[in-house]
């Protein structure tokens, strides 16, 4: 089983639409977790950390369920330049404190 | 923001030589760095982490004789692709976390985009 799972999508959404990414992952000790961004042939850029008690920064809204093992990612009002694949990552189980990605999720968001 | 840097960004190889990529973390010391690789349209897949003053440790299918990974400073990662030959070529990215502070993120290089010919 992998570490972190996420649904490769993709994902089509028309300017303005809500749209929601699962992750989960199989660790139970893992300790921190984050969301990346990638844009096509460039390396990942942190997003949002992922906090217990869920965060929100502006249209993005990052939430942890610790008992099911999953984390979300919610992009309110859609912009084009959220175009992009959104990683789920997990950290910390192992000595050496490993990252862990998911596939990633890729996003198209529509005019 | 703590910057990494990765170099070169862009190679082209003959097969059967041998690449080094550095990966250097500018303003703050790393203890332990990554190495992924990433195919197209796949996701990142780490290949070993490199730990200062040790040996690097190795995921599961990753040869360690053929990516030889030295970190010998607490700011200076390299990976070495020994041998490389075409099926090696890949989008290789380093990562590295900042020793000070807990639940940090990671910081990424710039990649390094390796074609064997």
């Amino acid at each position: 089983r992998k570490e972190v799972e996420q649904d490769p999508g993709p994902f089509n959404v028309p300017e303005g639409a809500t749209v929601a990414f699962n992750c989960t992952y199989s660790n139970s000790a893992s300790q921190s977790f984050f969301w990346y961004r990638q844009d096509c042939r460039k390396e990942p850029k942190l997003l949002m950390s992922v906090y217990s008690s869920g965060n929100e920064d502006g249209r993005f809204t990052a939430q942890l369920n610790r008992a099911s093992q999953y984390i979300s990612l919610l992009i309110r009002d859609s912009k084009l330049s959220d175009s992009a694949t959104y990683l789920c990552v997990v950290n910390g189980w192992n000595t050496g404190n490993q990252f862990y990605f998911g596939t990633g999720t890729s996003l198209t968001v529509i005019p | 923001g703590a910057v990494v840097s990765q170099h070169p960004s862009r190679v082209i190889c003959k097969s059967g030589t041998s690449v080094k990529i550095e990966c250097r973390s500018l303003d703050f010391q790393a203890t332990t760095m990554f190495w992924y690789r990433q195919f197209p349209k796949q996701s990142l897949m780490l290949m070993a982490t490199s730990n200062e003053g040790s040996k690097a440790t190795y995921e599961q299918g990753v040869e360690k004789d053929k990516f030889l990974i030295n970190h010998a400073s607490l700011t200076l990662s390299t990976l070495t692709v020994t041998s490389a030959h075409p099926e090696d070529s890949s989008f290789y990215i380093c990562s590295a976390k900042p020793d000070r502070g807990v639940n940090t993120e990671a910081f990424f290089g710039q990649g390094t985009r390796l074609t064997v010919v």
